[in-house]
């Protein structure tokens, strides 16, 4: 089945510092992929649609310039948390519509941890 | 944009009972309502879908109801076992416009 590589999974950094996160389609092309932060026993929220070749759409109240998306190629987002603090802290996780019929597939998940 | 309410956060049932979770949504443009399986620390699993234009979807032990009039779904499982025992989210959304929103989720908790 459609596979979305996420990496890394674990990441700790100091404050201040940017860290970035990858999340590729293994075996399928995705011109959009999703992502998301998770905070400790809450739900999945929104954060941005990537777009590939064009412009992320984020979600309102998401900073854009602290979370910056790229989307350079039909397998590969990116996503840059900049000038990190520790309120960033969270699990990212990235999904991406795998081509069937109104399926998507969940990246495996980073837990940034800001120090 | 779409909210998304889910009850009850936390549900405990003993094994072999069913299981009931309730969503809301607020946009009536919404047409896809996804439900995902989250097992502690991994990513969440689709478990079961259902589309705007039927009412009612069953895989095996799981079911979905969907009430477009009253913008509600819900999730049916039965014949609990303890590895159902995990985080369930519902979702809503367009399919079209590919963003969907999460409910607060719901911990089941199957008790052998």
């Amino acid at each position: 089945g459609a596979v979305v590589s996420q990496h890394p999974s674990r990441v700790i950094c100091k404050s201040g510092t940017s860290v970035k996160i990858e999340c590729r389609s293994l075996d399928f092309q995705a011109t959009t992929m999703f992502w998301y932060r998770q905070f400790p026993k809450q739900s999945l929220m929104l954060m941005a649609t990537s777009n590939e070749g064009s412009k992320a759409t984020y979600e309102q109240g998401v900073e854009k310039d602290k979370f910056l998306i790229n989307h350079a190629s039909l397998t590969l987002s990116t996503l840059t948390v900049t000038s990190a603090h520790p309120e960033d802290s969270s699990f990212y996780i990235c999904s991406a519509p795998d081509g069937t019929n109104y399926g998507y597939t969940f990246g495996s998940g980073t837990r940034l941890t800001v120090v | 944009g779409e909210n998304v309410e889910q009850h009850p956060s936390t549900l405990s049932v003993q094994e072999g009972d069913s299981a009931v979770i309730k969503c809301t949504y607020s946009d009536s443009a919404s047409n896809y309502f996804p439900w995902y399986k989250q097992e502690l620390g991994k990513r969440p699993q689709l478990i079961i879908d259902i589309r705007s234009n039927v009412g009612e979807k069953k895989d095996q032990r799981i079911a979905v109801t969907l009430n477009k009039t009253a913008k509600h779904f819900s999730l049916h499982i039965t014949e609990t076992q303890p590895e159902d025992s995990a985080v369930y989210f519902c979702a809503a959304g367009i399919y079209n416009f590919n963003k969907f929103y999460f409910g607060s989720g719901t911990k089941l908790n199957v008790k052998p």
